[in-house]
């Protein structure tokens, strides 16, 4: 039983490229998450989707940042132009609506930007 | 504004004791909490959960204790083991409509159980 997949496990890239993380969350699960872990504030939660439908993306830091969810089983978190304080390890998560309040995690994303 | 607060970074316990590790949290209309465990260079483990209506719920090893009046939940291992060794993660649920619940996460206490 396949857990959440996050690709690449790790990206170093320079300042002002275009960063993509991939997600595919576990089959099933109609919710899924993006957040966003760092030293300073912890694991914050980005954006969500409800049945590939952004339902919250308050938590998107800038216009930098875009989300999408093209079909069930397939997400992606866009940085364009990546800057170094996006350095951060981000994670997917998902759930399912009979007990959405139980999220499961990926393995990370650990993102470096010099 | 922190809503969801662990006061203790670290904590150290020996092998066969009992761990407790503590939450404490503002917002009253949280109606889910949960802990997960996390390893290093992996993701959040979602270990267990407690409903805002319940004080107390169990699963092997690891029982959750909720205060409502003191807005205060704790998370016990009994007995400790090495491999508990982790940072524990204390979360707490907000409906948000949509039938989503949003997770507010606390900062982490990292758990050390020495043999």
């Amino acid at each position: 039983d396949a857990g959440v997949i996050q690709s690449p496990r790790h990206e170093v890239t320079e300042m002002g490229q275009e960063v993509t993380l991939r997600c595919k969350p576990i089959s099933g699960h109609d919710y899924l998450f993006w957040y966003r872990q760092t030293m300073m504030r912890g694991l914050e939660l980005l954006i969500y989707f409800n049945n590939n439908v952004p339902i919250d993306d308050s938590g998107m830091p800038e216009d930098r940042f875009s989300a999408k969810m093209p079909n069930a089983s397939f997400s992606t978190l866009k940085i364009q132009p990546s800057e170094p304080r996006d350095s951060a390890v981000y994670f997917c998560a998902s759930s399912w609506s009979g007990r959405a309040y139980e999220q499961y995690f990926g393995p990370g994303t650990r993102l470096t930007v010099t | 504004d922190q809503q969801v607060k662990q006061n203790s970074p670290s904590l150290s316990v020996q092998e066969g004791r009992i761990s407790i590790l503590n939450c404490d949290y503002t917002n009253s209309m949280f109606d889910y909490f949960l802990w997960y465990k996390k390893y290093p260079a992996e993701g959040p483990t979602f270990l267990i959960s407690i409903s805002s209506i319940k004080d107390k719920n169990e699963d092997g090893r690891f029982t959750v204790f909720l205060n409502k009046s003191a807005k205060h939940l704790s998370l016990h291992i009994v007995p400790s083991q090495p491999g508990d060794s982790a940072v524990y993660f204390c979360a707490a649920s907000l409906y948000s409509g949509a039938g989503s619940y949003q997770l507010t996460f606390g900062k982490g206490t990292k758990l050390s159980v020495i043999p």
